[in-house]
């Protein structure tokens, strides 16, 4: 079984729909990420969260929200959806012991907002 | 400007070729450096990592890191078709909130 699972793993919304995309894991790790993957610009960091009471916002956190609902799962909601937020998500995961992160990420969801 | 440049490529070379890729860095203060490897409808996947600067060798793959030109590359020698994918830099700071900082990524296709 993956370690990171992600669902759905596509989507297709109308314009100012809420969404929600789910992250689990079975890692055992308390830090995980949402990023978002879009053509010639990377990966970029929308949330991240370091323990269950630790949620901090990324580089484009604006017009998503995030709830950590345990150590094994981040969930990231779309409120109002918009079409310019089309793009592949990712969660990822990390353990921060010794001097290595290894950023460890899921499949992805392929979001198409219409 | 992006803290990150990569070339998007993409890049075709036939099988056994060397292949070299490549990013730049503006910031300074990055001290640990990674290459994640991205096959299609994947995730990506940490193939290298490097503190400062200096070589890291792993089986085909090389990593190096030139700090005083703010430049990193990989290296991958005897390719192989199974090497097709998208190759994403990435680098951090040090201390506890280490979030990486990505390349936009290069498209790599290896040709039998």
């Amino acid at each position: 079984d993956a370690d990171v699972t992600q669902t759905p793993r596509n989507r297709i919304t109308k314009t100012g729909k809420r969404i929600m995309l789910e992250c689990s894991q079975t890692k055992g790790h308390d830090r995980m990420y949402w990023y978002r993957q879009d053509p010639g610009l990377g990966l970029r960091l929308i949330y991240y969260s370091f323990d269950v009471k630790d949620i901090n916002k990324g580089e484009i956190s604006d017009g998503y929200s995030v709830s950590r609902q345990a150590q094994a799962k981040f969930s990231l909601s779309l409120e109002s959806a918009i079409p310019n937020q089309t793009a592949l998500y990712f969660c990822a995961t990390s353990d921060p012991t010794g001097n290595r992160e290894t950023q460890y990420f899921g499949p992805g969801t392929r979001l198409l907002v219409l | 400007q992006k803290e990150v440049e990569q070339d998007p490529g993409p890049l075709s070379v036939p099988e056994g070729a060397i292949v070299s890729l490549n990013c730049t860095y503006s910031n300074s203060a990055f001290q640990y450096f990674m290459w994640y490897r991205q096959y299609s409808r994947k995730g990506p996947e940490l193939l290298m990592y490097t503190y400062s600067s200096g070589n890291k060798e792993d089986g085909r793959f090389t990593a190096q890191v030139d700090k005083s030109s703010k430049y990193i590359s990989l290296f991958i020698r005897d390719s192989q078709p199974s090497d097709s994918a998208t190759y994403l830099c990435a680098m951090t700071r040090s201390g506890s909130a280490r979030q990486l900082t990505f390349g936009s990524g290069t498209q790599l296709t290896v040709l039998p």
